[in-house]
């Protein structure tokens, strides 16, 4: 099956920094990315996501890539905020076959300080 | 858009009750919807994958009998946790599939999640 590695556990950075989680998976026929947003005792809110067939999607601050090749991807937060801060889950998945789940990596505490 | 609802938001009931919690994909129809199971600062683990019109696929580990899943139409599965422990003790969180989307990505929306303690 799947498996999703997500690195650091816990991020610290200062308002205004940029802000990089990284993920790698081991299904080379995963293609489709997720990244949630996990606020403290509220589910995980979709943030962005990414197909294999691109290689990086933006959404204002947010941007996602991907390297197919590493089997990797990485969420990127430019300017950040406080509001910003919470947990962030990455995930991976089949969209043909596959069962049809989602795999989680072990989430990443942002911490966005004054 | 894409608005998952779950009732209640927390529930506290005594050990050897049965608790029943409702997922609501409020503005799409859902096909398939997830239930996972969180445990304070872990990740999400998938129990059962909830199909419409027929029998949920639990993962493995999962006990079917105790948490029994009904999924009766195309915006609402109930997961209900039944003779419940302290160890079932968790935060339960729904997510559905947008049937519309779903031959484009697989996009799950995720409901706010179920706080349970049993006492």
């Amino acid at each position: 099956g799947e498996n999703v590695e997500q690195h650091p556990s816990t991020l610290s950075v200062q308002e205004g920094d940029s802000a990089v989680i990284k993920c790698t998976y081991s299904d080379s026929a995963s293609n489709y990315f997720p990244w949630y947003k996990q606020e403290l005792g509220k589910g995980p809110q979709l943030i962005i996501d990414i197909r294999s067939n691109v290689g990086e999607k933006k959404d204002q601050r947010i941007a996602v890539t991907l390297n197919k090749t590493a089997k990797h991807f990485s969420l990127h937060i430019t300017e950040t905020q406080p509001e910003d801060s919470a947990v962030y889950f990455c995930a991976a998945h089949r969209l043909t076959g596959g069962g049809n789940k989602l795999t989680f990596g072990t989430g990443t505490q942002l911490k966005v300080e004054l | 858009g894409a608005v998952v609802s779950q009732h209640p938001s927390w529930v506290i009931c005594k050990s050897g009750t049965s608790v029943k919690i409702e997922c609501r994909s409020l503005d799409f129809q859902a096909t398939t919807m997830f239930w996972y199971r969180q445990f304070p600062k872990q990740s999400l683990m998938l129990m059962a994958t909830s199909n419409e019109g027929s029998k949920a696929t639990y993962e493995q580990g999962v006990e079917k009998d105790k948490f029994l899943i009904n999924h009766a139409s195309l915006t609402l599965s109930t997961l209900t946790v039944t003779s419940a422990h302290p160890e079932d003790s968790s935060f339960y969180i729904c997510s559905a599939r947008d049937i519309i989307r779903a031959g484009v990505t697989d996009t799950q929306y995720f409901g706010p999640g179920t706080r349970l303690t049993v006492l």
